[in-house]
């Protein structure tokens, strides 16, 4: 398996412009996860998908982003509008069952918005 | 959870030497303890975790030690090798085990 397969790896964009981040999680995983990465915040987690359904949507910082797993192959995360204190590395990771924390993480978008 | 600075602290161990890397947590209801390793350029890789319930588990080249009484979590690496350059977090989850909250992490330089 490939692994999470994340597009597109850099994202250059200009405030006011709508972002679009898309991620495949490995086959057969049933829960998918966004994270925003920055050096100031670390690590934060984003929403979490279970069977395509979202589960927890508390960590969206503002009504400008928005997710979306229409499968369960494929989940977008959109930033509309962008914004510079947007830019950050995006990760979507995706998990294979309830019962574990073992998350598999893609390579991340790094988005930059000027 | 903790909190986030510009800085990441820094561990620099000799090559073949034992590395400790150590996290406090905030959230006595977690459920699981869990360590990621992060190289650079990539996404955090899982390395093991420890259930609340437990003070001690062993994988391969690694111990977790939980105390539970300071809220204290620890990663040993044994005979660390300059692959294991990287940065590490430890992260909890409470509430289910998919909501995973992430540390600050710590870069661990392994010097040749």
């Amino acid at each position: 398996d490939a692994g999470v397969i994340q597009s597109p790896r850099h994202e250059v964009t200009e405030m006011g412009q709508e972002v679009t981040l898309r991620c495949k999680p490995i086959s057969g995983h049933n829960s998918l996860f966004w994270y925003r990465q920055t050096m100031m915040r670390g690590l934060e987690l984003l929403i979490y998908f279970n069977n395509n359904v979202p589960i927890d949507d508390s960590g969206m910082p503002e009504d400008r982003f928005s997710a979306k797993m229409p499968n369960a192959s494929f989940s977008t995360l959109k930033i509309q509008p962008s914004e510079p204190r947007d830019s950050a590395v995006y990760f979507c990771a995706s998990s294979p069952q309830t019962g574990t924390t073992e998350a598999f993480f893609g390579q991340g978008t790094r988005l930059t918005v000027v | 959870g903790e909190s986030v600075g510009l800085h990441l602290p820094t561990l620099s161990v000799q090559e073949g030497d034992n590395s400790i890397i150590n996290c406090a947590y905030s959230n006595s209801a977690s459920d699981y303890f869990i360590w990621y390793k992060q190289e650079s350029g990539k996404g955090p890789q899982f390395i093991i975790d420890i259930r609340s319930n437990m003070d001690k588990r062993q994988g391969q080249r690694v111990t977790v030690l939980l105390n539970k009484t300071v809220k204290h979590l620890s990663l040993q690496i044994a005979a660390t090798q300059p692959g294991d350059s990287a940065v590490y977090f430890c992260a909890e989850s409470s509430g289910g085990y998919q909501k995973v909250t992430f540390g600050t992490g710590t870069k661990l330089q392994v010097i040749p």
